[in-house]
């Protein structure tokens, strides 16, 4: 069974910095791109970042380029979304999601993030 | 980047009603299109890729339809279980853009 699970997540102070963890299972992990989405409340999904199956290509949104960074280990079968320079508006549900094709075929659960002081 | 505008915004519908959603993309995507199904509280799901091909194990009464730059998600008769948010999303560039999403909701 194809499982996703972010962790990470809490409150974090404006300007600080936080680690969101995608452990993934019941795949070969190596095989697959991956994502992440993140969801404000009650907002719509704003897709963030992709890494590509070894991790030398990587795309962000406008929005987080340059404070945030995605990354992974095969490894380990997981991914990793580094956050710096957090601003109120990057309070949010993330969801990790492997992608199929372009398409993002499984979800994790989500991991909360509220920027606030 | 690519534009994604979904309408309507909000739906009211009955049990048994067909449901169109439209889905028009700012330039031409192909058919790199996924509808995706979200619950209050849940994480999306996959419905549809490539525009219209069924992800396994999605109710046959989900189907979608369209290439270049307008697509359509429909139900051909609403369940109790599809009262949901419904996202497009194209993956045509690597910037993947969502749709703003359309509330089913009960009529």
């Amino acid at each position: 069974e194809v499982q996703l699970v972010e962790s990470g997540g809490g409150l974090v102070q404006p300007g600080g910095s936080l680690r969101l963890s995608c452990a993934a299972s019941g795949f070969i992990f190596s095989s697959y791109e991956m994502n992440w989405v993140r969801q404000a409340p009650g907002k719509g999904l704003e897709w963030l970042s992709y890494i590509s199956f070894s991790g030398r290509t990587r795309y962000y949104a406008d929005s987080v380029t340059g404070r945030f960074t995605i990354s992974r280990d095969n490894a380990k079968n997981s991914m990793y979304l580094q956050m710096s320079s957090l601003r109120a508006e990057d309070t949010a549900i993330y969801y990790c999601a492997r992608d199929q094709e372009g398409s993002y075929d499984y979800w994790g659960q989500g991991t909360q993030v509220t920027v606030s002081s | 980047d690519i534009q994604m505008t979904q309408s309507p915004s909000t739906l009211s519908a009955s049990v048994g009603d067909r449901v169109t959603i439209t889905c028009r993309a700012s330039q031409n995507i192909s058919t790199w299109l996924a509808w995706y199904q979200q619950k209050p509280g849940k994480a999306p799901e996959l419905l549809i890729y490539r525009a219209s091909s069924l992800k396994s194990g999605v109710p046959s009464r989900f189907s979608g339809s369209g290439s270049g730059t307008e697509f359509t998600l429909t139900i051909s008769s609403l369940q109790p279980d599809d009262f949901a948010t419904y996202y497009c999303q194209q993956y045509n560039s690597y910037s993947r853009t969502f749709g703003q999403g359309t509330k089913v909701e009960i009529k």
